[in-house]
């Protein structure tokens, strides 16, 4: 069963902290996505990861990829208030019978950053 | 540039009855897919249409159907409703490329079912 794991779940940051969400997925894949999610909204695209090694960054979140380890990584550096959202990433399912654009979503990581 | 628009944004039906959600992908995009969100939990895969063939299938119940259009929009239709079908549904757009498939999410439509 092709799995894709987020940790933590939740998390409480302090403002200025840094922290790293994991994501790990159970099937070969070499493109995997980190979206962002406000409570009652949809879901925004952050970053589009499509090659083992690589790294994208924007204000105070980077992402990598490990696609050796299967394994994503979303670093938050010197957290802000407005940064308080539920981010998830996913996986495309055409290594694993799937379709090209279909994709498998971890449950996600509430963050919380209070001041 | 209109993104993906979603219609309707909420809606409330009562167990049994049919509903229609009806999804417009970014120009140019010819694979739509849809999602179920319950609260709490991750999107889950229901369908994806490319060019008016479905090219995917979540475990959903047959219950659950969709369909495209030549202009490339999407409806999504579930019958015998569920209470727990209440979930927020979101359509996606995708332009499929070589070696990229960024999905663009619409803003999704609320269904309660009582």
């Amino acid at each position: 069963e092709l799995k894709v794991e987020q940790n933590p779940l939740f998390l409480s940051m302090q403002e200025g902290k840094n922290y790293t969400i994991y994501c790990n997925y159970s099937t070969t894949s070499d493109r995997l996505y980190w979206y962002r999610q406000d409570p009652g909204k949809s879901l925004e695209s952050l970053f589009v990861l499509l090659s083992n090694g690589a790294v994208k960054q924007e204000g105070r979140l980077m992402a990598s990829l490990d696609t050796k380890a299967r394994l994503s990584t979303l670093h938050i550096t010197a957290a802000v208030h407005d940064l308080s959202a539920t981010y998830f990433c996913a996986v495309d399912m055409e290594n694993y019978g799937g379709s090209q654009g279909n994709l498998i979503f971890g449950k996600g990581t509430k963050l919380s950053v209070k001041p | 540039d209109a993104g993906v628009t979603q219609s309707p944004t909420h809606l409330i039906k009562t167990r049994g009855q049919h509903v229609t959600l009806r999804c417009s992908p970014i120009s140019g995009h010819k694979s739509v897919s849809w999602y179920q969100q319950v609260l709490g939990q991750g999107p889950q895969f229901i369908f994806q249409y490319y060019e008016k063939e479905e090219r995917g299938r979540g475990n959903f119940p047959d219950r659950f159907s969709a369909r495209q259009f030549p202009n490339y929009s999407s409806e999504l239709n579930v019958n015998a409703l569920l209470l727990g079908d209440s979930a927020l549904y979101l359509c996606a757009s995708s332009l499929i490329a070589r070696g990229l498939t960024e999905a663009f999410f619409g803003q999704g439509t609320r269904l309660t079912v009582v």
